[in-house]
């Protein structure tokens, strides 16, 4: 059974102080991984696909990467704006319904 | 370019009721999923729909179904509401297998 597990489940930031969510999964053939913000009450927001290791993807302060066992979203820099809960879900083939982890919840304090 | 929008916004019912909700997809796109999503964990997959036909299917209750419309827009119905079924509904329309663009919910109590 594909699974997907998210470390830690919550985190606390100062404003600026840069870190890393990790996404780790058990897939029998990964397609695709992909990360989301969720914010209270709202749909989450589509962030990268990732579909190979060694691949990354930017976007502002964001960066994800890929290994073929994990996942990780670096935040530089976070601002308090950056608060919100972080999903990463994987894909494990074309066809395949897309399964998610339970979530980073990311606190970014001024 | 409109998002997906999903109604109602917020719903009540009680143990029992059977309850329809409904989602339209981003102009283009022609896979439709259902999710749901209980506070503080991780959307669980309910029914994917592509071109009208049901392309999957996570593990719930035959009380759940889905349909997709020939405009691609579709519904979810769930017949006798349990406590448990009291959760956020997210629909999530894609290009196929690429990444998925949801809609706000629908917030379904149920007392």
């Amino acid at each position: 059974e594909d699974q997907v597990t998210q470390s830690p489940e919550a985190l606390r930031l100062q404003e600026g102080e840069s870190s890393s969510l990790n996404c780790s999964y058990t897939v029998s053939g990964l397609r695709g991984l992909f990360w989301y913000r969720q914010d209270p009450g709202k749909g989450p927001e589509f962030l990268f696909t990732l579909y190979s290791a060694g691949e990354e993807k930017e976007k502002e302060r964001l960066k994800a990467t890929l290994t073929k066992k994990e996942s990780f979203l670096h935040i530089t820099a976070p601002k308090p704006e950056d608060s919100a809960t972080y999903l990463c879900a994987v894909q494990a083939g074309y066809g395949q319904n897309f399964v998610f982890g339970p979530g980073t919840r990311l606190s970014v304090l001024p | 370019d409109a998002g997906v929008t999903q109604s109602p916004t917020h719903l009540i019912k009680t143990r029992g009721q059977h309850v329809t909700l409904r989602c339209s997809p981003i102009s283009g796109h022609k896979s439709v999923s259902w999710y749901q999503q209980v506070l503080g964990q991780g959307p669980q997959f309910i029914f994917q729909y592509y071109e009208k036909e049901e392309r999957g299917r996570g593990n719930f209750p035959d009380r759940f179904s889905a349909r997709q419309f020939p405009n691609y827009s579709s519904e979810l119905n769930v017949n006798a509401l349990l406590l448990g079924d009291s959760a956020l509904y997210l629909c999530a329309s894609s290009v196929l297998d690429a990444g998925e663009f949801f809609g706000p919910g629908t917030r379904l109590t149920v007392l």
